[in-house]
């Protein structure tokens, strides 16, 4: 499979507490990004990681890579409600572009 | 608002029916993607663009479906005879092409979709 596949399928957290979201794939790849997207709406890009690259940070998103293990995991800190989306790893391989898995499906009540 | 466009943001067709949806990417992105989403799953990779060229297609793009860029501007995806099977989100994405060793860096930026419902 070309594309990765996000673990859980669904997450369902309190305000404040952290959200961890896994994604394992099975080809080499060149980076790997993680999308959001609220219901109905398109994908909003967060964060790309290259293979050389094994952790980077924005705001409260923080993504690893482990390219021996070919998986990556997304944490969301100190989670608020607005976070509440669909999470979508993508990768894209040598040659061709990206493919996304079925997503993660987090719910933070408030 | 400079991102990109879709239109229309509904359809609602009969089957049997022909629909084209449109696509106005980012200016200057001179790649343009085509994705397919159903309820609950991920985008599914249609079709790319590169400029007006059309690089690759997915097996899941049947021959009832067409998908142009005739300027390397705005580009169209039309279904032939839609099915009930063709009801989902169709996403546009656009992307600017860098060098082959800067395309590691390339983001794709998407735009709001267009709903389907073949009834």
């Amino acid at each position: 499979s070309q594309q990765g596949e996000e673990d859980p399928q669904a997450l369902s957290i309190q305000e404040g507490e952290n959200a961890t979201m896994n994604c394992s794939y099975k080809t080499s790849i060149n980076n790997l990004q993680w999308y959001r997207q609220n219901s109905g709406r398109g994908l909003v890009h967060l964060i790309l990681i290259r293979s050389n690259e094994r952790e980077k940070h924005s705001g409260r998103l923080r993504v690893t890579l482990d390219t021996s293990k070919k998986s990556s995991s997304l944490l969301i800190t100190a989670s608020r409600a607005a976070d509440t989306a669909s999470y979508f790893c993508a990768i894209r391989a040598e040659f061709n572009d990206m493919r996304f898995g079925a997503g993660t499906r987090l719910t933070v009540k408030p | 608002d400079t991102g990109v466009s879709q239109d229309p943001r509904h359809k609602i067709t009969k089957r049997g029916q022909n629909v084209t949806f449109r696509c106005d990417p980012i200016s200057e992105h001179n790649r343009l993607y085509w994705y397919r989403q159903t309820l609950g799953q991920g985008p599914e990779f249609l079709t790319y663009f590169q400029n007006e060229a059309q690089l690759e297609k997915s097996r899941l793009l049947s021959d009832r479906f067409s998908a142009e860029r005739p300027k390397g501007s705005f580009s169209t995806l039309e279904i032939q005879r839609t099915e009930q099977g063709d009801s989902a989100m169709y996403l546009c994405a656009s992307s600017p092409f860098l060098t082959f060793f800067k395309s590691s860096g390339n983001t794709i930026y998407f735009g709001e979709g267009s709903w389907l419902t073949v009834v």
